[in-house]
């Protein structure tokens, strides 16, 4: 049974503060991980995907990969109010096989 | 491009009765998931097509849902009779032609109460 595991949180920081968010994925064949943020009563939008081991930036946002020890993070600077959500981590399987495999989320609160 | 596009939005019904759910994919996209949400469960995948055929039923918990893809723009998920704990958010999402690394563009959802 292929995996992927979050912490539910919620998961509560100060505005300004870094949010760090985890995802574990138990399918050593995955080749590539999605980042989705789902405001409360709204679909999931992707937030970044990451392929390749290591760091991958686009603004605030910074998605990590380590396939060695089968995480993949993202971390969110200077977190505002809005980014209050829940964060839902996605995985792909090897192939072409275009299922997700989903996380149940992170819940995110940013304290202003 | 309007997005993926699902009705109804809403959907109240009693156990026992029939109910359909609806999508249209973003044009040009070969792929359309649909997907069932709930706070215990979280998002679970229901079933998958691939080109109009479905690839992957194996998330459909049981013959009361039924899908169909008749063409490449319009998708149903049926459920037959309907239980109180189908009660639920539906999505659907539709991923494009090419390579099986790009992301999932998810509609609205149905909001589905059963009582």
């Amino acid at each position: 049974q292929k995996e992927v595991e979050q912490n539910s949180g919620p998961l509560s920081v100060p505005e300004g503060a870094i949010a760090s968010l985890n995802c574990t994925y138990s399918d050593r064949g995955s080749q590539s991980f999605f980042w989705y943020r789902q405001y409360s009563g709204k679909s999931p939008e992707l937030i970044m995907f990451i392929y390749s081991n290591g760091d991958k930036e686009d603004g605030r946002f910074t998605a990590q990969l380590n396939k060695a020890s089968q995480y993949v993070s993202l971390l969110i600077r200077d977190s505002q109010p809005s980014d209050s959500a829940t964060y839902l981590c996605a995985v792909n399987g090897d192939g072409n096989n275009r299922k997700l495999i989903w996380g149940l989320g992170t819940s995110l609160a940013v304290n202003p | 491009d309007a997005g993926v596009i699902q009705s109804p939005r809403h959907e109240v019904t009693e156990m026992g009765q029939e109910v359909t759910l609806r999508c249209k994919p973003i044009s040009g996209h070969n792929s359309l998931f649909w997907y069932r949400q709930t706070m215990m469960r979280g998002l679970e995948l229901l079933i998958y097509f691939n080109n109009n055929v479905p690839i992957d039923d194996s998330g459909m918990p049981e013959d009361r849902f039924s899908a169909k893809m008749p063409n490449a723009s319009f998708s149903t998920l049926k459920i037959q009779p309907s239980e109180p704990r189908d009660s639920a958010v539906y999505f659907c999402a539709s991923r494009p032609s090419g390579q099986a690394n790009t992301e999932a563009f998810f509609g609205q959802g149905t909001r589905l109460t059963v009582v």
